[in-house]
């Protein structure tokens, strides 16, 4: 497809279990970026990836989250130890580069929760 | 640092009638300010950018915005909501970093019949 492709589209895990949730971003992207969408409130930035490397990692919320993009195009972000408050959409977009001028396109996002 | 103030969580209008959502915003550096729509179980749709050219910005859908440096504002308004435009919508700052978006909380634009 065209678009940023997300999957699982959904995931119910037990609390304590790890996690992992895929990206593949628009062909010829090379920044990659997750956010982290909770009920009611708008997305949080978790981390930036221009090609293989992790640019920006500030916004992860701990230990627990990690993410690699190991061949510059498709981006896995793993959660040890998921608690229920990791429940939420996360999210991942794409753009040609780190530009302010070009557009970051969403994909639809990978709905966790953790029971 | 940058931050984004959507001044209403929800608004209501009737289907062929003026929408208005109102966005503050604040950043260190010369913004970029976006509009995003996010409809139920959809991903996040880019509406409209301002990255300092024309100040009044035109997007999809009939929507525009105007960037307001005296009053670091970045309205979004359409003349005739039509029901399609129900959905969450999100203002967006981008600062010197470039590439961290810093969103709004959201307003739910809720159209009437």
């Amino acid at each position: 497809g065209a678009g940023v492709s997300q999957t699982p589209s959904n995931k119910v895990t037990e609390k304590g279990k790890y996690v992992e949730l895929r990206c593949d971003p628009i062909s010829g992207h090379t920044a990659l970026y997750w956010y982290r969408q909770s009920l009611g409130q708008g997305p949080e930035f978790l981390i930036y990836f221009q090609g293989t490397g992790a640019a920006d990692d500030s916004g992860l919320p701990n230990d627990r989250f990690f993410a690699v993009r190991p061949e510059g195009s498709v981006s896995t972000l793993k959660i040890q130890r998921t608690e229920r408050g990791d429940s939420a959409v996360y999210l991942c977009a794409s753009s040609p580069g780190r530009n302010s001028g070009n557009t970051i396109y969403f994909g639809e996002g990978s709905w966790l929760t953790v029971v | 640092a940058q931050s984004v103030t959507q001044l209403d969580s929800h608004v209501s209008v009737s289907e062929g009638t003026p929408v208005l959502l109102r966005c503050n915003y604040s950043s260190s550096y010369s913004p970029s300010l976006f509009w995003y729509v996010q409809h139920p179980n959809k991903g996040l749709q880019l509406l409209l950018k301002y990255t300092s050219a024309a100040t009044l910005v035109k997007g999809i859908n009939g929507f525009e915005a105007e960037f307001k440096k005296s009053e670091t504002s970045f309205h979004l308004t359409k003349p005739s909501a039509h029901m399609s435009d129900a959905a969450e919508y999100f203002c967006v700052v981008s600062g010197g970093s470039n590439y961290k978006l810093t969103f709004g909380k959201g307003t739910l634009l809720t159209v009437n019949p």
